[in-house]
């Protein structure tokens, strides 16, 4: 069993609509979790990080975490074919620890 | 202008050589990393070091080689030893108090 694990997708939204992204992790030890975005033949950057449980909200992004399921999701909010890209989900572990991504494609 | 460059962007290198793939960051981060990343994959860890003059394998070591003399460089050797080379290599820095990760543009080397 991976670590960190995320639907590869591709996970398509029409633009304007809500892109649901997911992620389970193992390691009930990780302290916190981060999404970084990545696009194609970029270097990943970050959008949100979160350690707390409940949900934390930083524009059109909001993170969910839930401990107890094991679970941290990334809610974007009026997507826009600019969010296209691909969505890695981190556990921290005292290093980072990646799953392997989910691709967006967001239609016009 | 604070950031992580890593250089070359493209590297190509014949079987049996070893490259080096540069890293430098000026963020004053304590600990840095190599990660490998293929296509349609996450990153993996190949090494991290958390101090000057120290480091520690990753998931996927074997192959490759660093050193941390200065606080600011952690160069990368790929060895001939690493039989399948050819990757995505990004390097990374780390804010002490939480451990988020910023990233350098990355190296792409293609084994010839």
């Amino acid at each position: 069993q991976k670590e960190v694990e995320q639907n590869s997708g591709p996970l398509s939204v029409p633009e304007g609509a809500i892109a649901s992204l997911n992620c389970t992790y193992s390691d009930r030890g990780s302290q916190s979790f981060f999404w970084y975005r990545q696009y194609s033949g970029k270097s990943p950057e970050l959008i949100m990080f979160i350690y707390s449980n409940g949900d934390k909200e930083d524009g059109r992004f909001t993170a969910q975490l839930n401990k107890a399921s094991q679970y941290v999701s990334l809610l974007i909010r009026d997507s826009q074919p600019s969010d296209s890209a691909t969505y890695l989900c981190a556990g921290n572990t005292g290093k980072l620890i990646f799953g392997q991504g989910t691709t967006l494609q967001v239609k016009p | 202008d604070g950031g992580i460059t890593q250089s070359p962007k493209y590297l190509f290198r014949k079987e049996g050589q070893n490259v080096t793939l540069s890293c430098e960051q000026n963020l004053n981060h304590d600990a840095m990393y190599w990660y490998r990343q293929d296509p349609g994959q996450g990153l993996r860890l190949i090494y991290y070091s958390q101090i000057v003059n120290d480091f520690q394998k990753g998931d996927i070591a074997e192959g490759y080689s660093v050193s941390r003399e200065k606080k600011e460089s952690f160069p990368l050797t790929v060895t001939s030893a690493q039989k399948n080379p050819t990757a995505f290599y990004l390097c990374a820095s780390t804010q002490e108090d939480i451990n988020r990760q910023y990233f350098g543009p990355g190296t792409r080397l293609t084994v010839l």
